[in-house]
């Protein structure tokens, strides 16, 4: 069976900071991995997508991923966050014509 | 890009009711899939919505509760059928196109 799992359902950061959200994967077959944000009272945007090409993923808005398959992982971070950052990101896997979602984690950007 | 409508945005149903909502796709896409965002939860998939075809539903998700119409290659409909307030929640559409999944703004549904 198939899953992602994302470690922390609310980080929060200072303006100016790291921000890192960690995204694991269960998967048979080495999935297509992808992030999502959702914003309030919007649908879900493309951050950045993992297809098995470039392991080191860039996305819109400075974020960045790494797909590790020792690790199972496809953590997302950005260097420096911003207040509009802040957020709900998904990490999500596809496979056999379906996604499959973490339960998200919502990013609260301090000033 | 494809650019993905739903209408209603929200609405505030009573228990026993019926609601559709439209999802409206400005491309043409194979693929169309609606998905259950509820409160403080993920996303989970009801169904699959391919055009000349039954919707095929994921498991815990049937026919009767969530009927789906998909008329052609840019619409579809969801009904939430005989609405309980376990039912009040996001309701997105999502369409495949060009290799990308795309998603609507959302239906945010409040059954009482």
């Amino acid at each position: 069976a198939q899953s992602v799992t994302q470690l922390g359902s609310h980080v929060s950061v200072s303006e100016g900071a790291l921000v890192l959200l960690r995204c694991n994967y269960s998967s048979s077959v080495p999935p297509y991995l992808f992030w999502y944000v959702q914003y309030p009272n919007q649908g879900l945007q493309l951050l950045l997508k993992y297809t098995s090409a470039a392991t080191l993923v860039k996305g819109i808005n400075g974020f960045e991923a790494e797909f590790k398959k020792s690790e199972t992982s496809f953590h997302l971070t950005k260097p420096s966050a911003h207040m509009s950052d802040a957020a709900e990101y998904f990490c999500a896997s596809y496979n056999f014509n379906k996604f499959y979602f973490g339960s998200g984690t919502k990013l609260n950007v301090k000033p | 890009s494809a650019v993905i409508s739903q209408k209603p945005s929200r609405d505030i149903c009573q228990r026993g009711t019926s609601l559709t909502i439209q999802c409206q796709v400005d491309s043409q896409v194979t693929m169309m899939f609606w998905y259950r965002q509820q409160p403080g939860q993920s996303l989970t998939l009801i169904a699959t919505a391919n055009q000349g075809s039954e919707a095929t539903y994921e498991s815990g998700f049937v026919i009767d509760k969530f009927p789906i119409s998909r008329p052609n290659l840019t619409f579809s409909t969801l009904t939430v059928s005989n609405m309980s307030p376990e039912d009040s929640s996001i309701y997105l559409c999502s369409a495949r196109y060009n290799n990308e999944q795309f998603f609507g703004p959302g239906t945010r549904l409040t059954v009482l």
